[in-house]
């Protein structure tokens, strides 16, 4: 079956760097979503990545191994605000999007 | 502004009451899709429309119907509510190629059934 398997949780300081990991066992594969969603609020897109690398788009960046099956986001100079999900999610072969559950993300002071 | 438009936000229903969630998008996107969104699980699609008149199920479909009469407007059917179906619900749109492209989230609708 398919599967993508992100942390349940994960606790960071403000100011630092957190990294939130992405692995995935897809039919095929044609690119990865991050998404971040705050708490009773909707999904907003953060990033997508079909070639292997790093995509740096200002405090955020994603990285993508297509070989590995492995994708992070790396959040930098955490702020309070960045405290919601991150959703991970892989567009397989048949172009359907696959979600992960989430990775609830808490930033202390 | 360019948004996604859920109606209600909030309902709580008994089992067996007909209802309908509205969705709207005033971006001419192509794509819409509805998605249900339960704790520890990933966001699971229901239905979704490549373009008018054209749909297909999702990975959740039972128990849930849709229509695509319109570009703008694409709104959930539930005939026979069950318990099983509270959940948070979400629909999405984008420009054109589906879920290769940036997809838009409605605020959700928070769904109860009794």
């Amino acid at each position: 079956g398919q599967n993508i398997d992100q942390p349940t949780e994960m606790t960071a300081t403000e100011g630092a760097i957190v990294q939130i990991n992405c692995t995935y066992q897809t039919s095929g594969f044609n690119g990865l979503f991050w998404y971040q969603q705050h708490a009773g609020e909707a999904p907003t897109f953060l990033s997508y990545n079909v070639l292997d690398g790093l995509e740096e788009k200002g405090r955020f960046s994603s990285f993508l191994s297509r070989s590995k099956g492995y994708s992070y986001l790396l959040l930098k100079e955490l702020q309070m605000k960045d405290s919601a999900s991150y959703l991970c999610a892989v567009l397989d072969s048949n172009y359907q999007l696959i979600w992960g559950a989430g990775t609830k993300l808490i930033i202390k002071p | 502004e360019a948004q996604v438009t859920q109606n209600p936000r909030y309902l709580i229903t008994v089992t067996g009451k007909k209802l309908t969630v509205t969705c709207s998008q005033n971006m001419n996107h192509e794509y819409m899709s509805w998605y249900r969104q339960d704790p520890g699980l990933g966001l699971r699609q229901i239905y979704y429309s490549m373009n008018v008149e054209v749909t297909d199920k999702g990975d959740v479909p039972e128990g849930y119907k849709v229509s695509r009469k319109e570009k703008r407007n694409f709104p959930l059917i539930l005939e026979s509510p069950s318990p099983n179906q509270t959940s948070l619900y979400f629909c999405a749109s984008s420009i054109a190629g589906g879920p290769v492209d940036t997809q838009y989230f409605g605020p959700g609708t928070r769904l109860t059934v009794l």
